[in-house]
């Protein structure tokens, strides 16, 4: 079974700081991890994903993730974050060898302060 | 994504009363996926359709029909709706070659 954990429901930050939302994932066989934003009363926006190569991949809206195999995360990441980036945010993994269901997280709730 | 839609954009109706969700695509995908939505819980798959005759069960499809009308459509039912069903749900479309998935606006439909 494959599965994804956001261990924090809620992520505050001050505009202009950099941001961290985090995710770790359990699969068997190799993880295909995606990032997704949902803004209020919209569906989910595809924003990252990582299947194979450089562990950090760069996506959306500047956003960025860092994979990290030993330690089964993969954050997302923002050099410097903008008020309009507050949305609810949700990773979700693949596994090479399933039926290719996404299993997604339960979500973090972003928000930026002015 | 505005390639991806749903009808209707929002519903109530009561309990045993039959209910369907509507998702139409013109990405071209072949596989499409129904979701529902529920506060700190994320996203749980009802059903998937690899493609028009492939439909398969998700996590959580009890209660739950679906219909792959062509390769662009795909309509999920509930025979009779119960309050618990109360939830926002998506419809989702992917191409066969990668795993990335399109959502649509969703769906959020009150059971009362």
């Amino acid at each position: 079974a494959q599965s994804v954990a956001q261990p924090e429901d809620q992520v505050n930050v001050a505009e202009g700081n950099p941001l961290t939302v985090k995710c770790t994932y359990s699969v068997s066989g190799n993880p295909y991890l995606f990032w997704y934003v949902q803004y209020p009363n919209r569906g989910l926006q595809f924003l990252l994903k990582y299947i194979t190569g450089d562990n950090l991949v760069k996506g959306s809206y500047g956003f960025e993730a860092e994979f990290n195999k030993s330690q089964t995360s993969f954050h997302l990441k923002k050099p410097s974050a903008l008020v309009s980036d507050s949305a609810l945010y949700f990773c979700a993994v693949i596994s090479s060898g399933s039926a290719r269901q996404l299993t997604f997280g339960s979500g973090t709730q972003l928000t930026v302060l002015p | 994504d505005a390639d991806v839609t749903q009808t209707p954009r929002n519903r109530i109706t009561k309990t045993g009363k039959r209910i369907m969700l509507e998702c139409s695509q013109t990405k071209g995908h072949d596989r499409m996926y129904w979701y529902r939505q529920d506060p700190g819980l994320g996203l749980r798959l009802i059903y998937y359709s690899f493609d028009v005759k492939d439909i398969n069960k998700g996590e959580i499809s009890d209660g739950y029909s679906v219909s792959r009308q062509a390769q662009a459509k795909f309509s999920l039912s509930l025979e009779s709706a119960i309050p618990n069903q109360t939830a926002l749900y998506f419809c989702a479309t992917s191409d066969r070659h990668t795993d990335t998935q399109y959502f649509g606006p969703g769906t959020r439909l009150t059971v009362l």
